[in-house]
């Protein structure tokens, strides 16, 4: 079975530019998260759906952040302009409400670098 | 507030000694999960273990065990016997019935090195 797609893997950009980051969930899943990894501050929570509807947003830093989701099998996560310190490794997990437990399937990350 | 705290920011064993990553965590919720990632040199996440609140007992997996304590709110990892292989960032993690059970949240991660 496939597991969470991301893509790109990794990105170079430099600071101004558009940034979008891609995400494919498992099949089947109704839940998918955007993660953020930095040494600093770890792994956090920038956004999640359930069913292709917004749920919690509080974690996206500021307005340069959007995130959409058209539908069951693709997200994206967009950064317009892009800042250095926006540079980081982008988590797509989804997970399914069946089991009701918060466990989650992740994707390989985006490495972004913005210069 | 940080609801997992995981101290131990980076920890080095060598090969075939046991270590064990601490992991506590804060919740007014009765009804939890705790989570265990690793995260391998390769940057991928890769789920471990889950445990719910009402279920206490230690859990062994082959070199792997969890030791899940509500009193003093800890969910200890200990390896035994430590390879060369088990060097990764590990990550103890909570969600919580008030968060609908989906909205996970992640400690800040033990790099753990195992030394040949």
């Amino acid at each position: 079975d496939a597991g969470v797609i991301q893509s790109p893997r990794h990105e170079v950009t430099e600071m101004g530019q558009e940034v979008t980051l891609r995400c494919k969930p498992i099949s089947g899943h109704d839940y998918l998260f955007w993660y953020r990894q930095t040494m600093m501050r770890g792994l956090e929570l920038l956004i999640y759906f359930n069913n292709n509807v917004p749920i919690d947003d509080s974690g996206m830093p500021e307005d340069r952040f959007s995130a959409k989701m058209p539908n069951a099998s693709f997200s994206t996560l967009k950064i317009q302009p892009s800042e250095p310190r926006d540079s980081a490794v982008y988590f797509c997990a989804s997970s399914s409400d069946r089991g009701n437990t918060g466990e989650l399937f992740f994707g390989e990350g985006s490495r972004l670098t913005v210069l | 507030a940080q609801k997992v705290t995981q101290a131990q920011t980076e920890i080095s064993v060598v090969e075939k000694e046991d270590v064990t990553l601490d992991c506590v965590y804060e919740t007014r919720d009765t009804t939890y999960y705790l989570f265990w990632y690793k995260q391998p040199p390769s940057g991928e996440l890769v789920f471990l273990i889950r445990r719910n609140s009402f279920d206490e007992q230690n859990e062994i997996s082959g070199r792997y065990s969890w030791n899940f304590q509500k009193s003093t709110s800890s969910f200890n990892f200990t390896i035994t016997a430590s390879q060369v292989v088990d060097s990764a960032v590990y990550f103890c993690a909570l969600s919580e019935a008030s968060g609908g059970y989906q909205k996970v949240t992640f400690g800040i991660g033990t790099k753990l090195q195992v030394i040949p």
